[in-house]
């Protein structure tokens, strides 16, 4: 079936470090991929996705690349702030019995430290 | 603020209860979501109903059930509840039918049975 394994938290940096955050899947066809973030207290937000292979999707400075090859698609930071703090969520929608859904990892918790 | 409002943010009842979470979509958004999200399963997508049709149904016990109604808020009922369905569930919203159009997610309801 379809899933997302993303590397265990809790993670933990100084600002301006640099942040990676590890993600493979296991899919039938060819997914879209997503990462989501979910700041504390509040529901998931959309950071990026990509849809086909080697796209690269970006937003507010978070960059990630679709590979098919290696099926992954890790998210990266170069210089990581406070306000990043919050729970990254690697997400891919396949098709499943018929009609598309997301399906999630686990969540990463990301704490950065002035 | 992602326009989606859940009601209530917070329940506690007991077990063998039944108990009703609301959700109100982005205004124009036909698309209706529902997570359930918990310590050991994650976030696990439950059901989906578009324009008032159920569209797509993931991990989602008999126990439980939702409709989306004729002004696209949407109620999903939890019955004979256990001690293992206390959890975080979010619903989100987008404007089209599948996963390609980006989904916002409600601040939450947290259930806990005891």
């Amino acid at each position: 079936g379809n899933s997302v394994t993303q590397m265990e938290g809790p993670v933990t940096l100084s600002e301006e470090a640099f942040l990676t955050i590890n993600c493979t899947y296991t899919a039938t066809g060819y997914p879209s991929l997503f990462w989501y973030v979910q700041y504390p207290g509040e529901g998931l937000q959309l950071l990026l996705k990509a849809t086909k292979a080697d796209d690269k999707g970006s937003n507010k400075g978070f960059e990630a690349t679709y590979r098919k090859e290696t099926t992954s698609f890790h998210l990266e930071k170069g210089s990581v702030q406070v306000s990043d703090s919050a729970v990254y969520f690697c997400a891919l929608s396949a098709d499943q019995g018929g009609s598309e859904k997301l399906v999630f990892g686990k969540g990463t918790k990301l704490t950065v430290n002035p | 603020d992602s326009g989606v409002t859940q009601t209530p943010k917070h329940l506690i009842t007991a077990t063998g209860q039944r108990v009703t979470l609301r959700c109100s979509p982005r205004s124009g958004d036909l698309s209706v979501y529902w997570y359930q999200q918990s310590l050991d399963q994650g976030l696990q997508f439950l059901i989906q109903y578009y324009n008032g049709e159920e569209r797509a149904k993931g991990n989602i016990l008999e126990r439980f059930s939702a409709q989306q109604f004729p002004d696209l808020h949407s109620e999903l009922n939890l019955s004979s509840l256990e001690l293992g369905d206390s959890a975080l569930y979010f619903c989100a919203s987008s404007v089209g039918v599948d996963t390609s159009y980006e989904q916002y997610f409600g601040p939450g309801t947290r259930l806990t049975v005891t």
